[in-house]
């Protein structure tokens, strides 16, 4: 199947400062998607984004298709902006056995 | 419009019981999928649904089993408990038209097992 990674696991930023995250998957996608995790476990919808870029408030997305990754930048992160990122993709062409295949996350902390 | 919505939001069950959960898409959405979610693994895909069929099967035992009525509504089913099923269970819904394949998850079951 598909792969996705993820990158970084982790990342500890201060209040107000910008990062970075990003998406590498291994096949043509139809479907890619960033959500949210919010700490009662519910998957919040960011950027529906196959290909092109987003944006939306302090949050965009970019995904490059023909290189097979996506970015999605924070800027002046916010307390609230703490939890685990998602990626998703679903491989074009069907016959998967999969719907939406998942990287590990990157767990964002922001500190006051 | 209502979003994705899922019963119960909690359940314990013991080990070698059955249970059923419950998942409504959004009006108008045909296609529901079921994930998985632990610890170790991560998100995983457990099937989908669309129009009543199951359309594609992740990999997972034949305990665990699904099914879609004809509103769009499903269930999934997982028997003989095992204590490794203990996760959150969520589901999602897709309208599935060609512009879009855009998934929306409901609040998920978070399952216990003892």
């Amino acid at each position: 199947g598909i792969q996705v990674e993820q990158s970084p696991p982790d990342l500890i930023l201060q209040e107000g400062a910008n990062s970075t995250l990003r998406c590498n998957f291994s096949d043509s996608v139809n479907n890619l998607q960033w959500f949210h995790q919010n700490p009662w476990g519910q998957l919040i919808n960011l950027f529906y984004i196959p290909s092109g870029t987003k944006q939306n408030g302090r949050l965009s997305a970019t995904t490059v298709a023909t290189e097979r990754y996506s970015l999605l930048y924070i800027s002046s992160s916010q307390t609230t902006d703490s939890g685990v990122y998602f990626c998703a993709v679903e491989r074009t062409g069907g016959g998967s056995n999969y719907k939406l295949t998942f990287g590990k996350g990157t767990l964002l902390t922001v500190n006051p | 419009k209502a979003g994705v919505t899922q019963t119960p939001r909690y359940l314990i069950k013991t080990r070698g019981q059955q249970v059923t959960l419950s998942c409504s898409p959004i009006s108008g959405h045909r296609s529901v999928s079921w994930y998985q979610q632990t610890p170790g693994q991560g998100l995983q895909f457990l099937f989908e649904y669309f129009s009543e069929t199951q359309r594609n099967k992740g990999n997972f035992p034949g305990r665990f089993s699904g099914r879609q009525f004809s509103n769009s509504r499903s269930e999934m089913n997982v028997s003989t408990l095992e204590l490794g099923d203990s996760a959150l269970y969520l589901c999602a819904s897709s309208l599935e038209d060609r512009d879009s394949y855009e998934q929306y998850f409901g609040p998920g079951t978070r399952l216990t097992v003892t």
